[in-house]
């Protein structure tokens, strides 16, 4: 059973404060996904990779980066916190884009005062 | 650009009820998934449509998927308390990327 873990369930930072949110993955997908989910909006897509180094931009990438140095870890970072970061982050992982599942980790909910 | 639209956004339902959620896109997918999250969990997968027309069951259940391959429908007959969540559809975007694309959730409270 695949398993996709993130490192922190609860985060609270400063603005201001760079901010990184690790998540690993133990089936050895291809494919990574960072989206953030707010009432009301879903779940909107921040970055994907496909391979390892390789990341592309999703539908709200401003304000975030990621890095994918080993297949089974993608990162997010937020350079400079900011309160309208303030949500919920779900990595993801798959083996096919778009035509197989996703497989998510729990969740950070993340708090910036 | 690519919408999925889900209604309703929320359902309050008596015990035993019947509950439905649509989903509909502004594009033509090649296939629909569709995703449970319980209160304070994460999405799960529940099933994959591909075919026009196809309909999928799995147990109180009842997945379908329109001809044109444009809307799609969950529906859960007799509820019970376990079915509460948010249902979300998604599919893949019509950009090279591929990626999912996720309407914005039917939420189901049921009511014993």
């Amino acid at each position: 059973d695949v398993k996709v873990t993130q490192s922190s369930r609860y985060l609270v930072k400063r603005t201001g404060e760079k901010v990184f949110l690790e998540c690993v993955q133990d089936m050895d997908h291809e494919n990574m996904f960072w989206y953030r989910q707010d009432p009301g909006l879903g779940l909107r897509l921040i970055y994907f990779s496909y391979d390892v180094k390789m990341k592309e931009k999703g539908d709200i990438p401003e304000g975030y980066s990621v890095s994918r140095e080993k297949k089974e870890r993608f990162s997010l970072i937020l350079e400079s916190a900011s309160t309208n970061q303030t949500s919920m982050y779900l990595c993801a992982s798959s083996r096919d884009r778009g035509r197989s599942p996703l497989h998510f980790g729990n969740g950070t909910r993340l708090t910036v005062t | 650009g690519q919408q999925v639209m889900q209604i309703p956004q929320y359902q309050h339902v008596q015990e035993g009820e019947d509950f439905t959620t649509y989903c509909n896109s502004s594009t033509t997918l090649s296939n629909i998934q569709w995703y449970k999250q319980r209160p304070g969990g994460h999405p799960v997968f529940l099933i994959q449509l591909v075919k026009s027309g196809e309909v999928k069951k799995q147990k109180r259940l009842t997945f379908q998927f329109g001809e044109a391959k444009k809307n799609s429908s969950l529906h859960i007959t007799a509820t019970q308390t376990t079915d509460v969540g948010t249902y979300f559809c998604a599919g893949p975007q019509q950009t090279g990327a591929n990626n999912l694309f996720f309407g914005t959730g039917t939420r189901l409270t049921v009511i014993p």
